[in-house]
Formats: C-alpha cells, structure tokens, sequence
C-alpha cells in the first residue's frame, strides 16, 4: 500500500503557466517535505510544512494535516522547474525510536518553451 | 559547502559479487540513511543510522547490511548481490532524528549482471 499518494503522475506546462501538485497520505503525519529531483540527479529540499501556508519563492506549500493532505503550487514557471517533485512525510518507528520519511513515487513535471 | 557524497557513481558487478557503497558528509549530522528508488516504486528506505554502531533496519532490510564508525561515514554493504539489487542507491543525512536539514548524495546507479 502506498502510504503517500501524488497527482498528478505528469504533469506538462507551457513556461510562465502555474502548476498546482498534490499530495494525500493514509495515516496522520505531523511533517510534510517537498522535494526536488532532476532527472537521474539528487533529492533537493524545496520546503517544510508541518502546516499552514509556507512559501519560498515561487513555490508554496499548503498543509492541512486533519485532512491528511498537502499541495505545492509553483507559478510563472520556467523550463528549469522540469523534473520530478516528490512529496514526504513523517512516521513514526516504533521499532527504532526515531522517525522516518515516507515518500511518494513523484509528479514528473515538464515546462514546455 | 554543506554536502553527502556518494562513491562511484556508476557500478556494474555480476551476481554474487560483494558491493560497497560508500557515503560521507561533513556536516556533522547524526543521522544518516541509505535508500533505493526504483521505477514505479519510489524511494525505499533500506537502513537508518542515528549514530557511530546505532543502525536500525528500514522498510527492505534484505540483503543489505550496513556500516557507521565515523559520524561521517556510512557504508551500505551487498553480500552476494542479486540482479533484482540492480537500482539506484541514494544516501541521505539529516541534522537528527526530527528529519531537519534533509540532505541526499547524488546517487550510486547499480547494475548486477
């Protein structure tokens, strides 16, 4: 079962359009990462939002934790905002104590010219 | 500049060979992981480290083992590697176990003939 679901799977944009991505997750969580990944690269942190309105630039993140839901809007984007972005949030192990980052298989975005 | 570094990027070996993956960062972080990603599947959490010789098993702790001696250093370990091990590795740090200053390596692209 995936625990962190994401829509939509793609997403393809003319540059300047905004984009608006979603993520749900089955059980509570008390943290929500975003993430950034180019195509075969690294994970880059975009935002932390354990709730409420975050923003960092272009981007903004908007968590309801009660509904279990998260959304990143990007706007005016450009052709560099193209790859995948994947959404995280936290559970916690009972088995180890500590917490971990569950992820989501991603919104592959292309921004077209 | 803040970074996880991940030795080789590329790796081919046959079936039943021994991998090492080596992972280093220099910010002083406490906790490190190792994770794949596999199309389709997402990120997968292999091991977690909260410290020197503190490693507790992720979500696919089979035929993986691991390593942490140095703060600095960890190490993710096939014996005997199996085809269906071929994935891309990504190492990730963060500051400690609240997930903060999430910070992941540029990947180990894995192929097991």
């Amino acid at each position: 079962e995936q625990q962190v679901q994401q829509s939509p799977a793609s997403l393809v944009l003319q540059e300047a359009e905004n984009a608006e991505l979603q993520c749900s997750f089955s059980i509570f969580t008390n943290q929500v990462q975003w993430f950034y990944q180019r195509p075969g690269g690294r994970l880059v942190s975009l935002l932390y939002n354990p709730s409420g309105t975050k923003q960092s630039g272009r981007l903004t993140s908007t968590t309801v934790i009660k509904e279990r839901r998260s959304s990143l809007h990007i706007s005016s984007s450009q052709i560099t905002d193209s790859g995948t972005y994947l959404c995280a949030m936290e559970r916690y192990d009972y088995g180890s104590s500590g917490n971990k980052l569950i992820f989501g298989i991603g919104t592959l975005l292309s921004v077209k010219p | 500049d803040m970074k996880v570094t991940q030795m080789p990027r590329y790796l081919i070996k046959r079936m039943g060979e021994n991998v090492l993956l080596e992972c280093g960062q220099d910010m002083s972080h406490e906790t490190m992981y190792w994770y794949r990603q596999d199309p389709g599947l997402g990120l997968q959490l292999i091991y977690i480290s909260y410290d020197v010789d503190s490693n507790s098993e992720g979500d696919i702790p089979k035929g993986y083992r691991v390593s942490r001696k140095k703060r600095e250093h960890f190490s993710l370990i096939l014996d005997s590697a199996k085809t269906n091990q071929t994935s891309v590795y990504f190492c990730a740090s963060s500051r400690d176990r609240a997930n903060s200053d999430y910070t992941f390596g540029s990947g180990t692209r894995l192929l097991v003939i």
